[in-house]
Parts: structure tokens; C-alpha cells; sequence
């Protein structure tokens, strides 16, 4: 059964730090690896979305790149900003159904 | 514009009432599906649909029963059953396939 584990569960940076989350998962057999965001009592936005056959995708300051081989996928944020505070889930499709880690809480101060 | 609504957005339940949330897509998807998120933790699969009149169990799906009479709705029903429904529950949909999900802005049901 495939697991999805996120490191760290909550971390702080000062504003215009450059950051990164990290995403793994247990079984590398997957469609797609998809990031999102949410923010407190909301549902999930979609970020990237990255096809199990592309290594990488970008958008704005964001850059999400995919090792399927290793089971890891990080994504890159780019001169932090406080409207980037949220909690960040990564999520992989297989063939049964996309399965969730438990997020990482993102605090950025001005 | 196309997207998922769900609704209520608040949901108060009394203990042994069935309640029923509702979600409607209109992006002309076929799967839907729904989960379950308590603090803390990760989305969890109650129920999923790939196609009308079809649908499938997910791991939490205990208490929980869904329908699939239009492609654009799946309503869920939390029965008396569910013994803690306490939760943000929240639909998502997707082209079948190997395709991202787009999800609804979800309902928040307590237990009064």
C-alpha cells in the first residue's frame, strides 16, 4: 500500500528565503505526483502537477521535481513571501487512487 | 467558470441524524471522490466513483453510503453509524486517466 511521508510537519523562514519540502513515497509504480495548497478551513488548490515521466515543472517562484526511481519529490519555493503561508500536501496517483502525506505547515514573517 | 461546489459549508449534526453533503462538478469529469481530513493528518479515501451508477469503497468508508445517479453529482451521506463525523470532508474530481485532481472548498461537520 502506497505511503506518503512529509518532512518537516511545520516550518518558519523569514521573509525572501528560498525554502524547499520535501515529499517521499513508498511505492515508485505512480501515474502523476501532484502539490497543493491549503490554506486554514479551505480546500486544496492545485500547484504542480508532474507526469510520471517528466522530471520537473514550473510555475512563478514555484519548481517541483520528481525522482520517481528514489520514491522523492521536492518542491522549491523561490524568495518566500507571508501570502505563501499555508500548509503545502503532496499526493501520488497510482492505479487505484491518489493517496495524501499530512502536509507541511509553511509560517513565513515579515 | 468551471469547478466543484460543495455545500454546505458548515454542517451540524445531532447524535443518531443522517446527514447528506453534497457536490456538484460541472468540468465534465468522470471520477469523483471523497475524503475525510482530521488535524493533523492526511486525506483519507471514504468513497470514489469512476463512472454513473458505479462506486467503489475507499479505506474509511464504514458508516459513510454515496449515489452516482448524474455525472455531475455525488452526494454522501453520513449515517448514525459513523460514530465520529467530526471532520472537514471534501470532493474532488478528475479526468479518468493520469490526470491531477481539482477539489471542492469542502464542509466542516460537527457533532452537536
Amino acid at each position: 500500500k502506497q505511503e506518503v511521508t512529509q518532512i518537516p510537519a511545520a516550518l518558519s523562514v523569514p521573509e525572501g528565503e528560498n525554502l524547499v519540502l520535501n515529499c517521499s513515497f513508498t511505492d515508485s509504480a505512480i501515474y502523476n505526483l501532484q502539490w497543493f495548497r491549503q490554506d486554514p478551513g479551505k480546500g486544496l488548490t492545485s500547484l504542480l502537477l508532474i507526469q510520471s515521466s517528466q522530471r520537473e515543472q514550473t510555475s512563478g517562484r514555484l519548481n517541483a521535481s520528481l525522482d520517481k526511481s528514489s520514491g522523492r519529490s521536492t518542491l522549491y519555493i523561490a524568495a518566500s513571501q507571508p501570502g505563501d503561508s499555508a500548509t503545502y500536501l503532496c499526493a501520488v496517483r497510482d492505479n487505484n487512487d491518489m493517496r495524501f502525506g499530512a502536509g507541511t505547515r509553511l509560517t513565513v514573517k515579515p | 467558470d468551471g469547478g466543484i461546489t460543495q455545500s454546505p459549508k458548515y454542517l451540524f449534526r445531532k447524535e443518531g441524524q443522517n446527514v447528506t453533503l453534497s457536490c456538484e462538478q460541472n468540468l465534465n469529469h468522470d471520477a469523483m471522490y471523497w475524503y475525510r481530513q482530521d488535524p493533523g493528518q492526511g486525506l483519507r479515501l471514504i468513497y470514489y466513483s469512476q463512472i454513473v451508477n458505479d462506486f467503489q469503497k475507499g479505506d474509511i468508508a464504514e458508516g459513510y453510503s454515496v449515489s452516482r445517479e448524474k455525472k455531475e453529482s455525488f452526494p454522501l451521506t453520513v449515517t448514525s453509524a459513523q460514530k465520529n463525523p467530526t471532520a472537514f470532508y471534501l470532493c474532488a474530481s478528475s479526468i479518468a486517466g493520469a490526470y491531477g485532481y481539482t477539489f471542492g472548498s469542502g464542509t466542516r461537520l460537527t457533532v452537536v
